[in-house]
């Protein structure tokens, strides 16, 4: 089946920038959405890309490159709250989504 | 967006029980999506449930360990049958829209 590829863990400060990366497969591929998911809850979407390029939401950016078959979330200004694990996941033609393993990040003082 | 709400949001089930899974949606939509999410693992999908239609399973889920209903375009539900502590997940349906992938809160089920 396919598979995705995210960092496991991530650590930075508050008020820094933190990238996470992600590779997913290409086949049916067409799009890559971002979800935030704190301990107990449940996912919350945060970015869609099916054009290569940024797509810029605030303190939360997702960037597309269709050739490389990769996309990274970019999250500036780190709050604490920001704390979660952060999923991406590729949509297919055939409408289903298959999420990466994730990434825990923790945002520290 | 859409409003997903799911019932139970938790429960505790003995070895060898069923317990089946509701979720309503605020409006029509022609797929439903249940994804499972064991402790600190990521999301996978169970099965796609289609309005008029069986639903289609993913490799590795069968439709006795988790039969689907889906009566109309606003409901569904997920049974998980038989249940072996292995099941203690979180269950989640989910809905679609343009990449987007709304979630109901889940249901976290522990089998004893």
């Amino acid at each position: 089946g396919q598979s995705l590829e995210q960092p496991s863990e991530v650590t930075a400060v508050e008020g820094a920038i933190v990238q996470i990366n992600c590779t997913y497969q290409t086949s049916g591929f067409y799009g890559l959405s971002w979800y935030q998911q704190h301990d107990g809850g449940a996912p919350t979407f945060l970015s869609y890309n099916a054009l290569d390029g940024l797509e810029e939401t605030g303190r939360f950016s997702s960037f597309l490159s269709r050739s490389d078959s990769y996309g990274y979330l970019l999250l500036q200004e780190l709050q604490m709250k920001d704390s979660a694990s952060y999923f991406c996941a590729q949509s297919n033609y055939g409408q289903n989504f298959v999420f990466g393993p994730g990434t825990r990040l923790s945002v520290l003082p | 967006s859409a409003v997903i709400s799911q019932k139970p949001s938790r429960d505790i089930c003995q070895r060898g029980t069923s317990l089946t899974i509701q979720c309503q949606v605020d409006s029509q939509v022609t797929m439903m999506f249940w994804y499972r999410q064991q402790p600190g693992q990521s999301l996978t999908l169970i099965a796609t449930a289609n309005q008029g239609s069986e639903a289609t399973y993913e490799s590795g889920f069968v439709i006795d360990k988790f039969p689907i209903s889906r009566p109309n375009l606003t409901f569904s539900t997920l049974t998980v049958s038989n249940m072996s502590p292995e099941d203690s997940s979180i269950y989640l349906c989910s809905v679609a829209s343009t990449g987007e992938l709304f979630f109901g809160e889940g249901s976290r089920l522990t089998v004893l």
